[in-house]
């Protein structure tokens, strides 16, 4: 099975939205709603944003938000801080114990 | 709340066997949550490698499968991973997770750098 297609770029000013795709197929996003986003910022490790599509741990602010149409995950991220300047992943649960890890998205806050 | 800690050889040369371990704090391994390892070569992005159980069942990545093996030590309260025949491009940070289901990673180490060399 092939990765999880991230944009490898994004970018936004302080206050604007951005949107990070997440494609794959209609036999792991698509058929399971089990997605998750995470944010790195440099030499740490992940952390999580979202799970199932659209839930967000506790301490995630509300800025943070996930969904999906058909076999394309989207996270968006509202009111765009200089703190988000980081790179974002996805992963999906593809079905048959196995898991699908986008290729990352770097964030640059303009 | 979980915390974990990664710690292992930083050095292994060529077809050498990797053993990284995972001490535990602030929950048992063997309450409901899964264990596990993801790995980022330097400048690239994620790779899952592998995950258990508080039972001791285990799903690896399809890639890997035949080269890692992860395992629990209950009385140290501590995971553990080995991966044979390591190459050059298993240079890599590996970063231990946990979560309460497996498709989803709550907790992360800090995080070991692992460079393949002779």
């Amino acid at each position: 099975q092939s990765a999880l297609t991230q944009p490898p770029s994004a970018s936004g000013s302080p206050g604007q939205t951005v949107t990070i795709s997440c494609a794959g197929s209609i036999s792991d996003v698509g058929a399971y709603n089990y997605v998750s986003w995470y944010q790195q910022h440099p030499g740490k490790a992940p952390k999580l944003l979202i799970f199932e599509v659209d839930k967000r741990p506790s301490g995630v602010p509300p800025r943070f938000s996930g969904s999906k149409s058909g076999h394309t995950a989207s996270l968006t991220i509202s009111w765009l801080q200089a703190e988000d300047e980081a790179d974002y992943y996805c992963i999906s649960y593809a079905g048959s114990n196995n898991l699908l890890f986008g290729g990352g998205t770097k964030l640059t806050v303009l | 709340q979980v915390q974990l800690q990664e710690s292992g050889p930083g050095l292994v040369k060529p077809w050498e066997t990797l053993s990284l371990t995972c001490a535990v704090s602030g929950y048992s391994v063997t309450s409901s949550y899964y264990w596990g390892w993801i790995r980022q070569p330097p400048g690239r992005g994620l790779e899952w490698i592998g995950i258990i159980s508080q039972s001791g069942s285990t799903y690896y990545s399809p890639s890997l499968k035949s080269r890692a093996t992860i395992s629990l030590d209950t009385s140290k309260n501590q995971l553990s991973l080995n991966l044979t025949s390591m190459t050059a491009a298993y240079t890599a940070v590996y970063y231990c997770v946990a979560s309460p289901n497996w498709y989803r990673f709550d907790h992360w180490g800090e995080g070991t750098l692992v460079t393949v060399s002779s």
